[in-house]
């Protein structure tokens, strides 16, 4: 079966530092991969994704970016990282069908 | 512009009481529509996906509508339990590449004992 693991699960981190999060998929080769945030009581909002190791579309200009530097992993990452960058990332891979699953988030806190 | 608008924001309901959450949209082209159920600090779970040609998907007490004609759909749950305390959130996909998908803001469920 699949699943999907994000790494880490909470994150505490002061403006201007550097940001890593990790998605990784297990179970299934050449999955669409999807970046989403979340911030505090509002919808998601699709940040990056991608349908290919080395292919990443970005839908909302930031200073977030992000890479696909193997089939079934996927980070999100950032130089410089802002106040209004804080939220709960989603990450969340797709089948060749329609449907998408999502992992279980990474809480980011910027100080 | 593509867009899914959700009501109410959030509702509290009694065990064992029923209710009903709206979804209006305005993907196109509309490709399917699902319904995911989001606990609080987790990802969002599935509970129904349903195509053009289907106007109702049931998953336990979870019952989905579907009307296409007027880009409208609805979750009722059925005899609510404190577990169902979550937020719903109605998710439109269009018929393009990479299976993008428009959120709608989500309605926030709690269930008072």
């Amino acid at each position: 079966s699949q699943t999907i693991h994000q790494w880490p699960a909470t994150l505490v981190q002061p403006v201007g530092s550097p940001l890593s999060l990790e998605c990784t998929v297990e179970g299934t080769s050449n999955p669409n991969l999807y970046w989403y945030r979340q911030a505090a009581g509002r919808g998601l909002q699709l940040l990056f994704y991608s349908v290919g190791i080395g292919q990443i579309s970005s839908e909302v200009p930031q200073n977030l970016s992000a890479s696909r530097p193997q089939d079934r992993q996927f980070i999100l990452s950032s130089k410089k990282l802002l106040l209004s960058d804080s939220g709960f990332y989603l990450c969340a891979w797709s089948p060749t069908s329609y449907e998408q699953y999502f992992g279980p988030g990474t809480r980011l806190t910027v100080t | 512009k593509n867009q899914v608008e959700q009501s109410p924001q959030s509702l509290i309901i009694l065990e064992g009481k029923n209710c009903t959450l709206q979804c209006n949209y305005t993907v196109s082209p509309f490709s399917n529509l699902r319904w995911y159920k989001q606990d609080t600090g987790r990802g969002p779970v599935s509970l129904t996906i349903m195509t053009f040609s289907e106007n109702t998907k049931s998953n336990g007490r979870y019952t989905a509508t579907l009307d296409a004609d007027t880009k409208q759909s609805s979750l009722h749950i059925t005899a609510s339990q404190l577990s169902d305390s979550a937020s719903y959130i109605c998710v439109v996909s269009a018929t393009a590449a990479g299976n993008k998908l428009t959120f709608g803001g989500g309605t926030r469920v709690l269930v008072k004992p």
